[in-house]
């Protein structure tokens, strides 16, 4: 099955500064990628996805990027503000279930 | 109700206790899903179901079961709750095309002792 590591585990930036979250996919057959955005005592939400027949895809502050060869997608935001702070799933999937990765809980510090 | 909620919000439960999370989402989505979440963990799928009457196990379904009556309600049953099943539960639901978007519920705390 799928299986899909995210890194780091815990991201500590300073307001207006970018961050970048990692992940790698180990199935070539995924082809969709989403992120998700969990704030405290809430359940994740979806804030971008992208396909596998993109390569980046940009929604104001936040991107993705896809190299499908080496099968690892990324999330970027930049000039952060603190309520960014939250943790982040990333996820890859073929069919209907996805697999998501351990998640990375970003701090920004005002 | 608009989308997907869950109840209780949180819940403490003694040891060798029946208890029934429920889940409701009002999309007519055809898939829903249970995960559990644990500090370091992530999100680990516990069972699913991609229609009513069809139920399929995830990563981690020991101690719990699951029910799809109608496209509605998902509703997850642990039989005799232990300390392991200690956890933030949450119900998600989507379409079946791959790149649905999954919807989650606002969770359940729940606390066996």
């Amino acid at each position: 099955g799928e299986n899909v590591e995210q890194h780091p585990s815990t991201l500590s930036v300073q307001e207006g500064d970018s961050a970048v979250i990692k992940c790698t996919y180990s199935d070539s057959a995924s082809n969709y990628f989403p992120w998700y955005k969990q704030e405290l005592g809430k359940g994740p939400q979806l804030i971008i996805d992208i396909r596998s027949n993109v390569g980046e895809k940009k929604d104001q502050r936040i991107a993705v990027t896809l190299n499908k060869t080496a099968k690892h997608f990324s999330l970027h935001i930049t000039e952060t503000q603190p309520e960014d702070s939250a943790v982040y799933f990333c996820a890859a999937k073929e069919g209907y279930i996805p697999t998501f990765g351990r998640g990375t809980s970003l701090i920004v510090h005002p | 109700i608009a989308g997907i909620t869950q109840a209780p919000t949180s819940q403490i439960l003694a040891a060798g206790r029946r208890m029934t999370l429920r889940c409701t989402q009002d999309m007519r989505h055809n898939a829903m899903y249970w995960y559990r979440q644990d500090l370091g963990l992530g999100l680990r799928l516990i069972h699913y179901s991609n229609t009513a009457g069809t139920t399929g196990k995830g990563e981690v379904p020991d101690g719990y079961s699951v029910s799809r009556a109608n496209t509605d309600d998902f509703p997850l049953t642990l039989a005799s709750a232990v300390p392991s099943q200690t956890s933030v539960y949450f119900c998600a639901s989507s379409g079946l095309a791959g790149d649905n978007e999954q919807f989650f519920g606002p969770g359940t705390r729940l606390t066996v002792l």
